[in-house]
């Protein structure tokens, strides 16, 4: 089983600000990784694919980057409703999921 | 608008059967992947299985002796059993769709929480 491992567990930001959030996988996945977005009591929203494309309605201040094993989420500035925990998972070997990022106000 | 709901009882023994279904509307399950995905409480995903052409299946290796997902063309729905659920399959159920099997869930139902306990 590919593991996805997010670092950090938490990240404290200010609004206005940049966030960088962090997935690596235990072995290559090439670019097959999508990055979601869950706030509480609702399911997740798909927010990139294919390591670097934004889904449908997603706005531009988020983006995503990496292949092989390294994989990063920026919100360039972060507004009021992107606080939330945002998961990466990988779709090159089955389906696996990181433990998630909690995004805190700071 | 594609839109995914989950039904099913929201209680269920130890060693029994849990089964939900999820309906489907604004698009048919014919086309495209279909996922069960669970959340234990304050924990993170993980992936049961998906059907896909009207009834292929895939399942998770860790769950697949446990798991069983069947379809219902006519009524747009499809339908997730596992066996012999212990304290450890209480989670909030998922269903989700996919446009392909390497591709992220782009449609999500609202989820349910299935609780196992006596």
């Amino acid at each position: 089983e590919i593991v996805m491992t997010q670092s950090p567990a938490t990240l404290s930001v200010s609004p206005g600000e940049r966030a960088t959030l962090s997935c690596r996988a235990s072995q290559s996945v090439r670019s097959n990784v999508a990055w979601y977005q869950q706030k509480p009591g609702q399911a997740p929203r798909l927010l990139i694919y294919g390591a670097s494309t934004r889904a449908t309605g997603i706005p531009a201040r988020f983006s995503g980057s990496g292949s092989g094993t390294e994989f990063t989420l920026t919100i360039s500035s972060l507004q009021s409703e992107d606080f939330a925990v945002y998961y990466c998972q990988q779709y090159n070997n089955w389906y696996t999921f990181g433990q998630g990022t909690k995004l805190e106000i700071k | 608008q594609v839109q995914l709901q989950e039904s099913g009882p929201g209680l269920v023994k130890p060693s029994e059967t849990l089964s939900l279904t999820c309906t489907v509307s604004g698009g048919s399950i014919s086309s495209y992947y279909w996922s069960w995905i669970r959340q234990p409480p304050g924990k993170g995903l993980e992936w049961i299985g998906y059907f896909y052409n009207s009834g292929s299946t895939n399942y998770n290796p860790s769950l697949k002796s446990r798991v069983s997902i069947s379809v219902d063309t006519t009524k747009n729905q499809f339908s997730l059993k596992v066996s012999s659920v212990i304290a450890a399959d209480t989670a909030v159920y998922y269903c989700a769709r996919s446009l392909s099997p390497v591709a992220g869930y782009d449609y999500w139902g609202q989820g349910t929480l299935v609780t196992v306990s006596s």
